[in-house]
């Protein structure tokens, strides 16, 4: 249990252009959806949290008219990269929450190689 | 603002070592701390979460401890393997968010 489902795994696209990135939960309902990024070598950094239905909120230094996320469903949220440049090249990794407490655990999706050319 | 640091940030052992990682956080006012393993261009695996009640958990060769009030945790590898070799990031939880440690690349040599 607690699947969670990341479409495409791998996405290349030419500067200027928008690719959206889906997130899903496929066995359970996901009350809140977290948005990372990962460059090489580094760590995950938090990009926005989104609660279902409700607007996302993002981290200090993340542009929201860029990276925009939608979660309309208890299942599905989206990541879409507006204008996409190559330095927003990199690996996106959505999670997802069945509740929306603190306790409760988030459970990752495979990850979403961008390359921006 | 949550720190988390891991040490070392690289490690090669021969297979059949056992090995302790460590992870170290600046606010010991957490909800919990997982650790979770990533191979190569791929997601998450959760390995272990301690939560901030409990001193440790344990699954098969694996042992994660923590000591809330001084903002460490370890994790002990034990009889290593090579398929063990992947990068070993720690988290901890604070409110909603999870904050990610800078991790520690294991490789286990045959």
């Amino acid at each position: 249990g607690a699947v969670v489902s990341q479409h495409p795994s791998r996405v290349i696209c030419k500067s200027g252009t928008s690719v959206k990135i889906e997130c899903r939960s496929l066995d359970f309902q996901a009350t809140t959806m977290f948005w990372y990024r990962q460059f090489p070598k580094q760590s995950l950094m938090l990009m926005a949290t989104s609660n279902e239905g409700s607007k996302a909120t993002y981290e200090q230094g993340v542009e929201k008219d860029k990276f925009l996320i939608n979660h309309a469903s208890l299942t599905l949220s989206t990541l879409t990269v507006t204008s996409a440049h190559p330095e927003d090249s990199s690996f996106y990794i959505c999670s997802a929450s069945g509740q929306g407490g603190a306790y409760y655990e988030q459970y990752f999706g495979p990850g979403t190689r961008l390359t921006v050319t | 603002k949550q720190e988390v640091t891991q040490i070392p940030a690289a490690l090669s052992v021969p297979e059949g070592e056992n090995l302790v990682l460590n992870c170290s956080f600046t606010d010991s006012a957490i909800y919990n701390l997982q650790w979770f393993r990533q191979d190569p261009g791929k997601g998450l695996t959760s390995l272990l979460l301690i939560q901030s009640s409990q001193r440790e958990q344990t699954s098969g060769r694996l042992n994660a401890s923590l000591d809330k009030s001084s903002g460490r945790s370890t994790l002990y590898i034990a009889a290593s393997q090579p398929g063990d070799s992947a990068t070993y990031l720690c988290a901890v939880r604070d409110f909603q968010k999870l904050v990610f440690g800078t991790g520690t690349r294991l490789l286990v040599s045959p």
